[in-house]
């Protein structure tokens, strides 16, 4: 299958700090790009999605200016979480794929961020 | 509203046995379904993608099946081994580039 590369896959900051999580679909160009987080024993919940070349499109009762998303070109989205706190402590998944027959979704490895 | 059930949450079976997994959706216009497979701390692995116009698909000892009008999937995992031990979600698609609709999970362990 295709291969998605997110990084870092885990990741300490301090509170009130910025932190940046790339997501990069390496052997295809992914028209769309998906942003999950995951609370532990729980199911992926879906915080947006990307297009390349446009606004993402949040759900509702994320906040989007505090995850900021971009998706410049049809390899990369990142997904910056500003002024983090402790409870923004958790894994983020993204997922990629592309508008074509058969569309398959391929995830990164996730990151585990830790806020202290 | 899309929704997709798993049940149970957790399954324990012997090394060497047969298993399937069920997975149940409420809305059966979907466009593909797709098993996936999530080691604790790790993303997902697609296992695998199945069509809305297909029936089963097939891959080493995993067999995926979809009845579409009935709103159901199942895994069906083949002699089973400890190292099948893992969370198996399944994922619904309304449409080409829409957003997936996951199941929680069933959480498998395989006991030597």
């Amino acid at each position: 299958g295709a291969v998605v590369s997110q990084h870092p896959s885990w990741v300490i900051c301090k509170s009130g700090t910025s932190v940046k999580i790339e997501c990069r679909s390496l052997d295809f160009q992914a028209t769309t790009m998906f942003w999950y987080r995951q609370f532990p024993k729980q199911s992926l919940m879906l915080m947006a999605t990307s297009n390349e070349g446009s606004k993402a499109t949040y759900e509702q009762g994320v906040e989007k200016d505090k995850f900021l998303i971009n998706h410049a070109s049809l390899t990369l989205s990142t997904l910056t979480v500003t002024s983090a706190h402790p409870e923004d402590s958790s894994f983020y998944i993204c997922s990629a794929s592309w508008a074509r027959e058969g569309t398959e979704a391929f995830f990164g490895q996730g990151t585990r961020l830790t806020v202290v | 509203k899309q929704e997709v059930t798993q049940i149970p949450a957790a399954l324990s079976v012997p090394e060497g046995e047969n298993l399937v997994l069920n997975c149940s959706f409420t809305d059966s216009a979907i466009y593909n379904l797709q098993w996936f497979r999530q080691d604790p701390g790790k993303g997902l692995t697609s296992l695998l993608l199945i069509q809305s116009s297909q029936r089963e698909q097939t891959s080493g000892r995993l067999n995926a099946s979809l009845d579409k009008s009935s709103g159901r999937s199942t895994l069906y995992i083949a002699a089973s081994q400890p190292g099948d031990s893992a969370t198996y979600l399944c994922a619904v698609r309304p449409g080409a580039n829409s957003k997936l609709t996951f199941g929680k999970g069933i959480t498998l362990s395989v006991r030597p």
